[in-house]
């Protein structure tokens, strides 16, 4: 089984609807992120969170929610989708502990498509 | 705020021959860790290569191996005797504090068999 897991993992979608992306893992880590990505513009953070009480906006958080419903469980949403927010999404997780590397392992993304 | 450049959006190689991907980044940081990874079309990212900018030899996986440049703030990625199956989104990326990443735009690489 998967470490990290995101659903859907397409969806189709118009202009205006909320939509909520979810993300899981059973690796135990207290760090999750969300990214997204567009072509020639690599990965961009959205929001990460260090553990369930914290959570941060990353470079590209305007029309992005998220929530840390448990310390597995990592949601991003769109309030009210755009077609610009059409991209790939990904969850990622990672260790937290300060000074070391921690490698992240991400998800296997969400193709969203806003109409 | 770092940046990661990769100037190459599309690279082509012979199979079993030797490709090399550039790129170069900005920081003011003195101690980061820079990574190589690999998008194939199943979507999924996997890492490749790590180098941590204290050490002075550069990484090498089996066929990947990195020329890093820390003066130059350059960490290019070598793959050897290329095969089919390297063919791919390769990103570049910098380790900011807080363990979060910052890509490059990505560089398509293409084997001709």
């Amino acid at each position: 089984d998967a470490d990290v897991t995101q659903t859907p993992r397409n969806r189709i979608t118009k202009t205006g609807k909320r939509i909520m992306l979810e993300c899981s893992q059973t690796k135990g880590h207290d760090r999750m992120y969300w990214y997204r990505q567009d072509p020639g513009l690599g990965l961009r953070l959205i929001y990460y969170s260090f553990d369930v009480k914290d959570i941060n906006k990353g470079e590209i958080s305007d029309g992005y929610s998220v929530s840390r419903q448990a310390q597995a469980k990592f949601s991003l949403s769109l309030e009210s989708a755009i077609p610009n927010q059409t991209a790939l999404y990904f969850c990622a997780t990672s260790y937290g502990t300060s000074g070391t590397y921690n490698e992240q392992f991400f998800g296997p993304g969400t193709r969203l498509t806003v109409l | 705020a770092q940046t990661v450049t990769q100037s190459q959006p599309e690279m082509s190689v012979q199979e079993a021959e030797t490709v090399t991907l550039s790129c170069t980044y900005d920081t003011s940081e003195s101690d980061h860790y820079l990574f190589w990874y690999k998008q194939p079309p199943s979507r999924q990212m996997i890492l490749v290569i790590r180098q941590e900018a204290y050490k002075q030899q550069n990484a090498t996986e089996n066929r990947f191996s990195v020329n890093f440049q820390k003066a130059a703030k350059s960490f290019s990625l070598k793959i050897s005797d290329s095969q089919l199956g390297d063919a791919a989104m390769y990103f570049c990326a910098y380790r900011r504090k807080g363990n979060m990443l910052t890509f490059g735009g990505g560089t398509r690489l293409m084997v001709k068999p």
